[in-house]
């Protein structure tokens, strides 16, 4: 069993639909959570940052965590289709380098 | 300000050929990474630099090994590819390494496929 693991999809919604996107964990030490957004052919890019539970809102996007369940999500209002892309999320732990665990990532289809 | 710069964007390779992946970073960070990405399999780590003059085996490393040329470049080297080595590798980097808030940057990365 991977420490981090999340559903490759693909996930395919209607413009303006709710999304949600999930990944549970293993590793309880874990208190860092990310999620980085990838377009097809480019390098991820760091979309939203929790520490430890609780919610973090930027824009269309809610980051939550649910450390009691090991389960972190992201949601997306008002989808466009700008937002498609693959969603991976990481995690890492305090303290010692950064290296944090990445899921596999979750591929998110918008269609008008 | 480029961020962080990858060459090649893509290259083919025989079984038995090596190569050197090439990376840059121009934001004075201290930490550089070098990923591997499978379909299927997310990002996987195959070595790092926390600093300038040290080096760290990542998840796999094996078929690799990396160069921290100085503070802004990091290689990669395969010294006798294998098709298993086909993949997209990126190239990331952080201010510091150590502090668990730090944010990696990742470059567009380079497709390599071994025949």
């Amino acid at each position: 069993q991977k420490e981090v693991e999340q559903d490759p999809g693909p996930l395919s919604v209607p413009e303006g639909a709710i999304v949600s996107l999930n990944c549970t964990y293993s590793n309880s030490a874990f208190q860092y959570f990310m999620w980085y957004r990838q377009y097809s052919r480019k390098g991820p890019e760091l979309l939203m940052y929790t520490y430890s539970s609780g919610n973090k809102e930027d824009g269309r996007f809610t980051a939550q965590v649910d450390k009691s369940s090991k389960y972190i999500s992201l949601f997306i209002r008002d989808s466009q289709p700008s937002d498609s892309a693959t969603y991976l999320c990481a995690m890492s732990t305090p303290g010692g380098s950064y290296i944090p665990t990445f899921g596999r990532g979750t591929s998110l289809i918008v269609h008008p | 300000n480029a961020g962080v710069t990858q060459t090649p964007k893509f290259q083919v390779l025989k079984t038995g050929q090596s190569m050197t992946l090439q990376c840059a970073q121009d934001m004075n960070h201290n930490s550089m990474y070098w990923y591997r990405q499978d379909p299927g399999m997310g990002l996987r780590l195959i070595y790092y630099s926390a600093s300038e003059g040290t080096t760290d085996k990542g998840e796999v490393p094996n078929g690799y090994n990396v160069s921290r040329l100085n503070k802004r470049e990091f290689s990669l080297r395969l010294e006798s590819a294998a098709p298993s080595q086909t993949s997209v590798y990126f190239c990331a980097s952080s201010a510091s390494g150590t502090v668990s808030t730090d944010t990696q940057y990742f470059g567009p990365g380079t497709r390599l496929t071994v025949l």
